[in-house]
C-alpha cells in the first residue's frame, strides 16, 4: 500500500479481555517496528522485526504482550488480559531496512481499556 | 487530515556546524508537538512543545514552536558525529502523526 496501515484506529475493550492490533507495512519494507505512546508521554519501543531475523522483543513490557509477523509483511500485536495501564496509542512503523532509512509511521491504534 | 512535513529530508554537515531542522504541520486539534532522535530502532524523546514562542533547551539542542505559522524548528549547535541520526517530528492531536524525518549525517 501507499503507507503504513493500522487497524483498528480506535478500540475500547474491557479489562481482562485480549486485543489484537494489526499493522500492514509499506510494500517491500523489511523492517517493522511497534511502539507505544501513552498520553503526554514519549515513544516507547516495544518490538522490532528485520527480515527473517529473530525479532528484538526487548521492549515488550510483560509476557501479556506478543507480536508476530507473517510472511515478512503484516504484523499483529496481541495484548492478553488487558489492564488499564495498557491504554495508549500503539504505533507501527516500517522502513526499507534497518540501516537508517526513513521510518514511516502508521496513524496508530488508540486503545482504551475500561 | 492532519499533516506533518519535515525538511530537509537529509542533511550532511561537518563537526562543529550548526543545523536547523524544520517541521511544519496542519492540524485540527493540536495538543503538542514532539521531537525525537532515532538512531537505530528506539527513538529517543527530545522535546515536547505545547506553547508558542517558548524555547526548550537541552545542552546543544533547542527547539521552539510557532503556533501562528504552524511550524517548529530544532537547532543543534556545535554538531558532533554522535548527533548523526534521523530526527522525527510528531504531532499529538488525539492521534499521533509523524513526519518522515530528517536524516542528519555529521562527518568528522
Amino acid at each position: 500500500g501507499a503507507g503504513v496501515s493500522q487497524s483498528p484506529s480506535n478500540k475500547v475493550t474491557e479489562k481482562g479481555k485480549d486485543v489484537e492490533l494489526r499493522c500492514d507495512p509499506i510494500s517491500g519494507h523489511t523492517a517493522l517496528y511497534w511502539y507505544r505512546q501513552s498520553l503526554g508521554q514519549g515513544l516507547e519501543f516495544l518490538i522490532y522485526f528485520q527480515g527473517n531475523s529473530a525479532p528484538d522483543k526487548s521492549g515488550l513490557p510483560s509476557d501479556r504482550f506478543s507480536a508476530e509477523r507473517t510472511g515478512g509483511s503484516v504484523s499483529t500485536l496481541t495484548i492478553q488480559r488487558t489492564q488499564q495501564e495498557d491504554s495508549a496509542v500503539y504505533l507501527c512503523a516500517s522502513s526499507r531496512d534497518s540501516s537508517g532509512n526513513t521510518i514511516y509511521f502508521g496513524e496508530g491504534s488508540w486503545l482504551t481499556v475500561v | 487530515e492532519d499533516k506533518v512535513v519535515q525538511s530537509p529530508l537529509s542533511l550532511v554537515v561537518h563537526e562543529g556546524d550548526t543545523v536547523t531542522l524544520n517541521c511544519s504541520y496542519e492540524v485540527t486539534n493540536f495538543r503538542s508537538l514532539l521531537w525525537y532522535k532515532q538512531e537505530k530502532k528506539a527513538p529517543t524523546f527530545l522535546f515536547m512543545l505545547t506553547s508558542s514562542g517558548i524555547e526548550k533547551k537541552s545542552g546543544r539542542l533547542s527547539s521552539i514552536l510557532d503556533k501562528k505559522e504552524l511550524f517548529s524548528i530544532l537547532n543543534i549547535t556545535a554538531t558532533q558525529t554522535g548527533d548523526s541520526a534521523v530526527y522525527l517530528c510528531a504531532l499529538n492531536a488525539g492521534k499521533s502523526t509523524f513526519g518522515d524525518g530528517t536524516t542528519l549525517t555529521v562527518k568528522p
